[in-house]
């Protein structure tokens, strides 16, 4: 049974580029959240996809925008990038929009110089 | 506002020894409650979960929490740590009728020989 999977893990942009990142919910989940993780920090939360819609949306700028496609999978997609977007990317699954409990996949880690 | 608060962002103990992990929330309605660990360039991994019922929960590893409405708090335990429980520990809390994780700032548990 395989869980979330994302890609790539790792990732170099320099400012102002465009960067896409990808998530396969873990099988049997519909619905994809998309965390942030600054070094040193915990996770805020940026949006959630459910039924390939934006359901819920974090304190974060419109430059973050993201995707859900019919098989679930989802894309993150963040547009000029800065310096300060370096951080690490988690994807998240759960069953259902009401579900609880939200399972992470291992994340990509952008580094924008 | 839903806050998550981790009172100890770094705790030391020798192997074989107890440890408790405190985290307190700030909800004025109800709230679903989570602990997950983050292994050293990894992503998350779910610990154990309050969502209703008995307010001790046990997890994997061997960990165990328990849900004290009154002080607001859920803090997690284990009665005897190995060497190879040395990870960031996050608390992380979703309000009834939100979809989101709110996190704490993180534990960090070192065990030492």
């Amino acid at each position: 049974d395989a869980g979330v999977t994302q890609s790539p893990t790792h990732l170099i942009k320099t400012r102002g580029q465009q960067v896409t990142l990808r998530c396969s919910p873990k099988s049997g989940h519909d619905t994809v959240s998309w965390y942030q993780q600054a070094l040193g920090q915990g996770p805020q939360f940026i949006f959630q996809y459910y039924e390939e819609e934006e359901r819920q949306r974090g304190n974060f700028p419109d430059r973050f925008s993201g995707h859900q496609f019919p098989n679930y999978s989802s894309e993150l997609n963040v547009n000029a990038l800065l310096l300060g977007d370096s951080a690490l990317y988690l994807c998240a699954s759960s069953s259902g929009q009401g579900a609880k409990t939200q399972y992470f996949g291992p994340g990509t880690r952008l580094l924008v110089l | 506002a839903q806050s998550v608060t981790q009172l100890d962002s770094q705790v030391p103990v020798f192997e074989e020894a107890p440890v408790e992990l405190r985290c307190n929330y700030s909800s004025s309605v109800s709230v679903y409650l989570f602990w997950y660990v983050q292994y050293p360039n990894q992503g998350l991994q779910l610990l154990l979960k309050y969502l209703s019922g008995s307010t001790l929960v046990k997890g994997i590893n061997g960990f165990e929490a328990e849900f004290n409405k009154s002080q607001t708090s859920f803090h997690l335990r284990k009665p005897s740590v190995h060497i190879s429980d040395t990870a960031e520990y996050f608390c992380a809390a979703i309000i009834q009728g939100a979809q989101k994780l709110v996190f704490g700032q993180g534990t960090r548990l070192t065990i030492n020989p």
